[in-house]
C-alpha cells in the first residue's frame, strides 16, 4: 500500500507570492491534517480535514488555508508569504480522527521564502 | 484542554543500553490515545508505537514499549538495545476522544546514540 505522497517536495519563494502544497493520503484514509514545523516552534498543528470538512483548525493566520476533495486528497494554500513562513510542512493521514487513529506522515515539503 | 510536557530537550545513550524518553500529558477527557513518533534527520515521521487510556497492558512494538502510568499521567517510551539507527527526533502525542479534537503534539526530544 502506497505510503503519503506530498507534493512539491522542496519549494523556493518570494515574498509576498502565494503557494500551494498537495498531500494525497494512504488509500482508504479520510482524514488528512496538515503541521508546519520550524526549529524555534515545534511542529504546530494547522489544520485537519474529514470528509472535506474541516474538523479543527490551529492558531495561523487567514492567509493559511486548505481544503480537501471527495477522493481525500488534501492541498493548503499560503497566500502573501511571509519569511516566517518558511518551514517543514508536513501532512499526515489516519482512517478516522478518534483518539486511535495513528496518523501516518508524508516526507513533508520544504518551503523557503526569500 | 489536552497538554504534552516532554522535558528532556536531548539525551545520549549507548548502543545497545535501554533509555527511556519521558513524556507527561494532562487532559480531563477520560478516553484518550497516547501515540509516539520517531523523525530521523530525512525528516519524515514515523509512528511508533499507541497507548490507548483504557488498555490494561503496555503497549510493545519490538524493541519500542510504552511504561504507561495512568494516575501519574505519564506515557515513556523505551528504547531496549539501542542501535545507531535509532538517532532521531522522538514526538509524544496525544488525542482526546471527545468532540473532533486534533492531535497534540510535545516539544520532543533528540536521541543520540554513542557507539
Amino acid at each position: 500500500k502506497a505510503g503519503v505522497t506530498q507534493t512539491p517536495r522542496y519549494l523556493i519563494k518570494t515574498r509576498g507570492q502565494q503557494v500551494t502544497l498537495s498531500c494525497s493520503p494512504i488509500s482508504g484514509h479520510r482524514s488528512v491534517s496538515w503541521y508546519q514545523q520550524t526549529p524555534g516552534q515545534g511542529l504546530q498543528f494547522l489544520f485537519e480535514y474529514f470528509s472535506e470538512t474541516q474538523r479543527n483548525k490551529g492558531n495561523f493566520p487567514g492567509r493559511f488555508s486548505g481544503r480537501q476533495f471527495s477522493n481525500s486528497r488534501s492541498e493548503m494554500n499560503v497566500s502573501t508569504l511571509e519569511l516566517g513562513d518558511s518551514a517543514l510542512y508536513l501532512c499526515a493521514s489516519s482512517l478516522g480522527s478518534l483518539s486511535y487513529n495513528e496518523q501516518f506522515f508524508g516526507p513533508g515539503t520544504r518551503l523557503t521564502v526569500l | 484542554a489536552q497538554k504534552i510536557t516532554q522535558t528532556q530537550p536531548g539525551m545520549f545513550v549507548q548502543e545497545k543500553e535501554a533509555v527511556t524518553l519521558d513524556c507527561t500529558y494532562d487532559t480531563s477527557d477520560p478516553s484518550y490515545g497516547l501515540f509516539w513518533y520517531k523523525q530521523p534527520s530525512s525528516g519524515e515521521m514515523i509512528f511508533l508505537i499507541y497507548q490507548g487510556s483504557y488498555d490494561q497492558q503496555n503497549a510493545t512494538e519490538g524493541r519500542y514499549s510504552l511504561n504507561f502510568q495512568k494516575a501519574r499521567k505519564s506515557a515513556n517510551l523505551v528504547i531496549s538495545a539501542s542501535q545507531l539507527g535509532d538517532s532521531a527526533m522522538y514526538f509524544c502525542a496525544m488525542r482526546e476522544l471527545g468532540g473532533y479534537q486534533k492531535v497534540t503534539f510535545g516539544t520532543g526530544t533528540k536521541l543520540q546514540v554513542i557507539p
